[in-house]
């Protein structure tokens, strides 16, 4: 069963229009993470989010931004994609103490910008 | 940026073959996680090795962890084909009030040809 989907899969959009992916997960988690990763390169963390706590981390661009209105989801806008953004961008979740536990990951949404 | 470094960048094995990949990191942490991603697919957790464990093993893989080098590696013994895929560690450090904060290595990938 899947814990943590994102949809779409695969986006595309024109450079300037605004754009929202979609992370829902059956975990019941605390914390979700969006993370954005270009090719052949580490996965980026841009921000997260403990229940309605949000974190930005501090070089996450003003142009992207995050919405959580429940546990199960959370929501990724890009206001203005430019050709920089196209990337892969995966959400993530975890139990939310500072232990330290494993992140589930979904499979990603493909962004293509052009 | 990124706080692990990969080594190799790539590796190319005959099934059966033992697999090895070193991932070096710069500052101290509380735990550090390998991740395994296939292409073109989100992350799947492999194993987390706490600050005071030096080893881990689950299944066919090995992890060890030298704090002292700031060091860790991830043996995968007897590969197969269906092991080829993206391996990435990640530094793991409790972020602010909760959840944990990976900062990922920029991987290696490993092809398995049968």
């Amino acid at each position: 069963d899947a814990m943590v989907i994102q949809n779409p899969r695969y986006q595309v959009t024109q450079f300037g229009k605004p754009v929202t992916l979609s992370c829902s997960q059956t975990l019941n988690h605390n914390v979700m993470y969006w993370y954005q990763q270009k090719s052949s390169q580490a996965p980026k963390l841009l921000f997260h989010y403990y229940d309605k706590d949000f974190n930005n981390e501090a070089d996450t661009p003003d142009n992207f931004q995050s919405r959580r209105p429940n546990t199960s989801f959370c929501f990724l806008d890009i206001r203005s994609p430019g050709l920089g953004d196209a990337a892969m961008y995966l959400c993530a979740t975890s139990r939310g103490d500072d232990r330290g536990y494993e992140q589930y990951f979904g499979p990603g949404t493909r962004l293509t910008v052009t | 940026s990124q706080q692990g470094e990969e080594d190799p960048q790539a590796l190319s094995i005959q099934e059966g073959e033992n697999a090895t990949m070193n991932c070096s990191y710069k500052t101290s942490i509380n735990n550090l996680q390998w991740y395994r991603q296939n292409s073109g697919r989100g992350l799947v957790h492999l194993i987390l090795i706490r600050s005071n464990e030096r080893e881990k093993h689950s299944g066919r893989l090995r992890v060890t962890l030298d704090t002292s080098k700031k060091s860790s590696s991830l043996l995968i013994t007897a590969s197969r084909a269906a092991d080829t895929a993206s391996y990435f560690c990640a530094t793991d450090q409790p972020y602010k009030a909760a959840g944990n904060k990976l900062t990922f290595g920029g991987g290696t990938r490993v092809l398995v040809k049968p």
